[in-house]
């Protein structure tokens, strides 16, 4: 099975702070996904990479293959970006490709 | 707008009780999955269905049971013999390598 493995866990930062949000995961894959989840559940999707840099806005999301490593980099952090970061990758055919999810990275942003 | 509904948001159950979540896709996608997560834990595996008319355990699947008459639908029952039902339910979809989530659905068994 593919680990998945964030930190940090939780993570506090101030209004215009960089944060950066880590996730390795033991098995190669075809691609990886990062989402947010609000208080109240809903998830979203942010970004499916498969190599390199992919930016949407303050969002940045990298992806080193032979380092089986990725990084979620938000600039100049903001209040309403609070919310759990998810790394996820997907299993195998045996598992009918789900999703094989990290813990989550909790993030408050203070004013 | 194409997308997952998932319903009730938050669903009150006695113990003992069976309930029916919800989960009905209009996108097509042929790979349907249910998740259940716990505080503080990563969201994990229930069941999975890859084709109508076909589905598969995941890595708790015990106490739980699914059905995939349709494509668009894929609904989770939790039975009473699930030990600890209170969660939170994620149901997704897929095509190709595109993932579609719901927005979830917080069962609370008093």
């Amino acid at each position: 099975k593919n680990e998945v493995e964030q930190s940090p866990q939780n993570l506090t930062a101030q209004e215009g702070e960089f944060i950066t949000i880590n996730c390795s995961y033991s098995v190669g894959i075809s691609a990886l996904h990062w989402l947010q989840q609000h208080p109240g559940g809903g998830i979203v999707s942010l970004f499916m990479l498969s190599s390199g840099k992919k930016k949407h806005g303050r969002l940045i999301a990298t992806i080193n293959i032979q380092e089986k490593h990725s990084s979620l980099h938000i600039t100049a952090s903001h209040p309403r970006d609070s919310a759990v970061y998810i790394c996820a990758v997907p299993l195998n055919s045996n598992s009918g490709y789900a999703l094989n999810f990290g813990k989550g990275t909790s993030l408050l942003v203070t004013p | 707008d194409g997308g997952i509904t998932q319903s009730p948001k938050y669903l009150f159950r006695k113990e003992g009780q069976n309930v029916t979540l919800s989960c009905e896709q209009n996108l097509n996608h042929d790979a349907m999955y249910w998740y259940r997560q716990d505080p503080g834990q990563g969201l994990r595996l229930i069941y999975y269905s890859q084709i109508v008319n076909d589905f598969q355990k995941g890595d708790i699947a015990e106490g739980y049971s699914v059905s995939r008459e349709k494509k668009e639908s894929f609904p989770l029952t939790v039975t009473s013999a699930q030990k600890n039902p209170t969660a939170f339910y994620l149901c997704a979809s897929k095509r190709d390598v595109y993932y579609t989530f719901g927005s979830g659905t917080r069962l609370t068994v008093v």
